[in-house]
């Protein structure tokens, strides 16, 4: 079974350009994240999926950064314009429905993102 | 809102247990304690969880103190390919949102 797709691994970038990241989440999966991780530290939700619905978003910048999922399936996160401050890594991870077990969280390997 | 308190770093001979501790004295009746670890360059990884009783799987074992206020995550054999951050959270079951907090370094040595 492939695991959490996300692509680019590596992104360099000018401060003040826009950037995307791609994320394919494991099939069956409704739920989807989006993680900021800092280095040194954990990382932080920036948004959560429940297919095409993003049921929380309130750690997302939302003056430059905006996420989509269109189909309830693989989802996007871009920023616009990027500023130095958001070099870090960018993860996805996925979750099955919810049901009597626990929908344990499945990561990708994250973008790691640096902005000059 | 990191709810946990966990040492920054420890190490831990190979083969031996590695213990990792956490501190959870705020922790609520209903939120469970999870335990993920992340391998350099890698995203995190599941490990366990658990609510008041201790829990066994194929990789480590929880053990949560009686009055639920801390618990301890261990890896009965530690090899080189356990060096990881682990992250010791609480939260509602299923409830999908984590405060990962900073985790604790774990060194695995030859």
């Amino acid at each position: 079974e492939a695991g959490v797709v996300q692509s680019p691994r590596y992104k360099i970038i000018e401060k003040k350009q826009p950037v995307a990241f791609w994320c394919n989440p494991i099939s069956g999966h409704n739920t989807l994240y989006w993680y900021l991780q800092n280095l040194g530290q954990g990382p932080e939700l920036l948004i959560r999926y429940e297919n095409e619905e993003a049921v929380d978003d309130s750690q997302l910048p939302k003056d430059r950064f905006s996420a989509e999922r269109l189909k309830g399936v693989d989802s996007t996160l871009k920023i616009q314009p990027a500023e130095l401050g958001d070099s870090a890594v960018y993860l996805c991870a996925s979750s099955p429905p919810t049901g009597s077990s626990y929908n344990e969280q499945f990561f990708g390997p994250g973008t790691r993102l640096t902005v000059l | 809102d990191a709810k946990t308190t966990q040492p920054p770093s420890m190490d831990c001979a190979e083969g031996r247990a590695a213990n990792l501790p956490c501190n959870h004295s705020t922790i609520s009746g209903n939120e469970y304690v999870y335990w993920y670890r992340q391998i350099h360059s890698q995203g995190p990884q599941y490990i366990i969880h658990g609510l008041k009783n201790n829990e066994t799987n194929e990789m480590a074992s929880l053990i949560i103190t009686e009055d639920r206020k801390s618990s301890t995550l261990i890896l009965p054999h530690a090899t080189l390919r356990d060096t990881a951050v682990y992250y010791c959270i609480v939260s509602p079951y299923n409830f999908n949102k984590f405060y990962f907090g900073s985790g604790t370094k774990l060194n695995v040595k030859p």
